[in-house]
């Protein structure tokens, strides 16, 4: 059984990047899509992009300017980067497998990961 | 970007009621729906995809139907572990775009 665990700093300071990883275990990352989602506290989900293994990316326009996926099938880990954080990207961050042909089905997710943008 | 809306935003239900939620899409999405449930510091989990397909491993008393921009998810006889929140999720169009969720409550 896949398991995804999302790590990473949970205090970002505004204007920096935050960065985070999610490990893979139980499976390879290759041959699935891999997405990125958060929830800001009390709200509901957006999809931030997803990476095919082999290095293939689709962002969500509103964030395409300042996000950066990317995945290492040596460390069988997939990567999130968000550049010039403000307040509004507080958010629980969880990371989600699809298998194809079925890419917009997100079937197993990471347990999520809390980051918080402060000075 | 596509507008995923789903009503009630609330609803209270007694154990072994059946419950029904709504989601309509702003753009015909054909069938490309999914349901999640998730509960407080969870993770979503997937419960139906393309509108109607059971995920393996869920019970059978969740259902969804809906095709085009109308959809609905129907929990039979709801039991204690279902009360939680719901979201539907369209996969049509770029970006992918979850409704507001709705809070299945206690009554």
């Amino acid at each position: 059984q896949v398991q995804l665990q999302e790590s990473g700093p949970g205090l970002v300071k505004p204007s920096e990047t935050l960065s985070l990883t999610c490990s893979v275990s139980g499976g390879s990352i290759s041959g699935y899509y891999w997405s990125w989602i958060r929830q800001p506290p009390g709200k509901g989900l957006e999809w931030v992009g997803y990476i095919y293994y082999s290095g293939s990316t689709k962002y969500n326009p509103t964030l395409e300017s300042r996000v950066t996926i990317s995945a290492d099938t040596s460390k069988n880990e997939v990567s999130l980067e968000l550049s010039s954080v403000t307040a509004a990207d507080t958010a629980v961050y969880f990371c989600a497998r699809s298998t194809p042909p079925y890419i917009g089905v997100m079937r197993d997710w990471g347990q999520g990961t809390q980051v918080t943008v402060s000075s | 970007d596509i507008q995923m809306t789903q009503s009630p935003s609330t609803l209270s239900a007694y154990v072994g009621d059946r419950v029904t939620i709504s989601c309509r899409a702003s753009q015909i999405i054909n069938r490309w729906l999914a349901w999640f449930q998730q509960k407080p510091g969870k993770a979503p989990k997937l419960l139906l995809f393309d509108a109607s397909s059971l995920q393996s491993g869920v019970p059978s008393r969740f259902s969804g139907s809906g095709s085009g921009t109308e959809f609905t998810l129907t929990i039979n006889s709801v039991q204690p572990d279902d009360f939680a929140t719901y979201y539907c999720q369209q996969y049509n169009t770029y970006p992918w775009t979850f409704g507001q969720g709705t809070k299945v409550e206690i009554k």
